[in-house]
């Protein structure tokens, strides 16, 4: 069975410019999670979804960060315009209801 | 204001040896406990969790131990393994089925 699948692995970018992180979940979790992970930190929950429905996303600076997962399926996280202190690494789970978390690998973001 | 700590951020053991790592938390109403462990480059991968029903489980060389009164949970790794060298995070669930995480403990298993 498949894992967590996240794209990029690693983006660098100028500040001010955007940028999307794509998410596949494990097939049949209709919990995804994107999680935030400083250097050095725990991860930090940005945003929950159950199916398409977003049902915390308190943490998530909506000023610049938006997500997205239309058909309850895969999920997009977007940036627009990154900062420096964004950078990052953006984690990606998913579960069955509110089961074990499985992680994909990240996607680490660079903002020069 | 970390609801949840882990106060080393790393520990060095021998192998074969014992392996402790602690967590500590501020909320009561935390009943969930998890231990993720993380290689470089690598996502977290659950490890072991305990409910808050309970103050011992145990999985192989792994076990978790749960002091409610002392808002206290331990990660006992029993022999200890190069293997098993990673950072561990220690994370709480509220009743809105949110995890909270600590921010991990680096641990170097040498041979």
């Amino acid at each position: 069975e498949a894992g967590v699948v996240q794209s990029p692995r690693y983006k660098i970018i100028e500040k001010k410019q955007p940028v999307a992180f794509w998410c596949n979940p494990i097939s049949g979790h209709n919990t995804l999670y994107w999680y935030l992970q400083n250097l050095g930190q725990g991860p930090e929950l940005l945003i929950r979804y159950e199916n398409e429905e977003a049902v915390d996303d308190s943490q998530l600076p909506k000023d610049r960060f938006s997500a997205e997962r239309l058909k309850g399926v895969d999920s997009t996280l977007k940036i627009q315009p990154a900062e420096l202190g964004d950078s990052a690494v953006y984690l990606c789970a998913s579960s069955l209801e509110y089961g074990e978390l499985f992680f994909g690998e990240g996607s680490r973001l660079t903002v020069l | 204001d970390q609801q949840v700590k882990q106060n080393s951020p790393s520990l060095s053991v021998q192998e074969g040896r014992i392996s402790i790592l602690n967590c500590d938390y501020t909320n009561s109403m935390f009943d969930y406990f998890l231990w993720y462990k993380k290689y470089p480059a690598e996502g977290p991968t659950f490890l072991i969790s305990i409910s808050s029903i309970k103050d011992k489980n145990e999985d192989g060389r792994f076990t978790v131990f749960l002091n409610k009164s002392a808002k206290h949970l331990s990660l006992h790794i029993v022999p200890s393994q190069p293997g098993d060298s990673a950072v561990y995070f220690c994370a709480a669930q509220d009743s809105s089925y949110k995890l909270i995480f600590g921010s991990g403990t680096r641990l170097l298993v040498r041979p």
